[in-house]
């Protein structure tokens, strides 16, 4: 069974300090995609790593896919209160199904 | 506001009733979803369409019936919740990758309280 482990599960900051999420799995996954989740909404995708050793930047948000495809991380820079939220790794299962696995998700709170 | 519009987006029904969920894309994703979120939880898996067939049920209680129209909407149909049936339920949708995993696009969800 393909699991996602992300750690920390929770993180409560303030607004200027700098974090880091991570998505590890013994299995190795073809993609990994990260989401970001806020209250009274669903997911939203912030984005998909294909590539082994890829970094992907998107504004303050730094995403990289380890080089053996079987970990991410997420970097956020210089947090804001707009960044709170659910954040989810997922990645697709084995077999060809549309299925993807989630990790349990980093509950981030930043205080103003 | 998301491509991915379900409703309503809040219901409240006692154990007996019958209800629908509905959920409609016209991004032209042939995949579709319905999943459960409890609080502070990951999305939990229930069933996924594949050109408008049922390709996963994730064996969920009977007492949720899904059902594919067409290719833009999808419904959940209801019947004798239990109260741990509460959740936000969340459709979404992507292209057909055979496995690769396309990103899914989510709406933002049904909040189902039972009472």
């Amino acid at each position: 069974t393909q699991l996602l482990e992300q750690s920390p599960q929770f993180l409560s900051i303030q607004e200027g300090e700098n974090l880091t999420v991570y998505c590890n799995s013994s299995s190795v996954f073809s993609s990994l995609q990260w989401y970001r989740q806020e209250p009274g909404e669903g997911p939203v995708l912030l984005v998909t790593v294909v590539t082994g050793g890829e970094v992907k930047k998107l504004k303050r948000l730094t995403f990289q896919f380890g080089d053996a495809r079987k970990d991410s991380s997420l970097h956020i820079t210089a947090a804001q209160p707009g960044d709170t939220g659910l954040y989810l790794c997922a990645g697709p299962t084995q077999g060809g199904s549309e299925k993807l696995v989630f990790g349990k998700g980093m509950k981030l709170t930043v205080n103003p | 506001d998301t491509e991915v519009t379900q409703t309503p987006k809040h219901l409240v029904m006692g154990m007996t009733n019958k209800k629908s969920l509905k959920c409609e894309q016209h991004m032209g994703h042939r995949a579709m979803y319905w999943y459960k979120q409890k609080a502070k939880k990951p999305p939990e898996l229930m069933f996924v369409y594949s050109y408008e067939k049922l390709s996963i049920n994730e064996s969920v209680p009977s007492r949720f019936s899904p059902e594919c129209p067409n290719s833009s909407l999808l419904n959940l149909h209801l019947h004798a919740l239990q109260p741990e049936d509460s959740a936000l339920y969340l459709c979404a949708s992507s292209l057909i990758s055979g496995g690769a995993g396309q990103p899914q696009h989510f709406g933002d969800g049904t909040r189902l309280s039972i009472l």
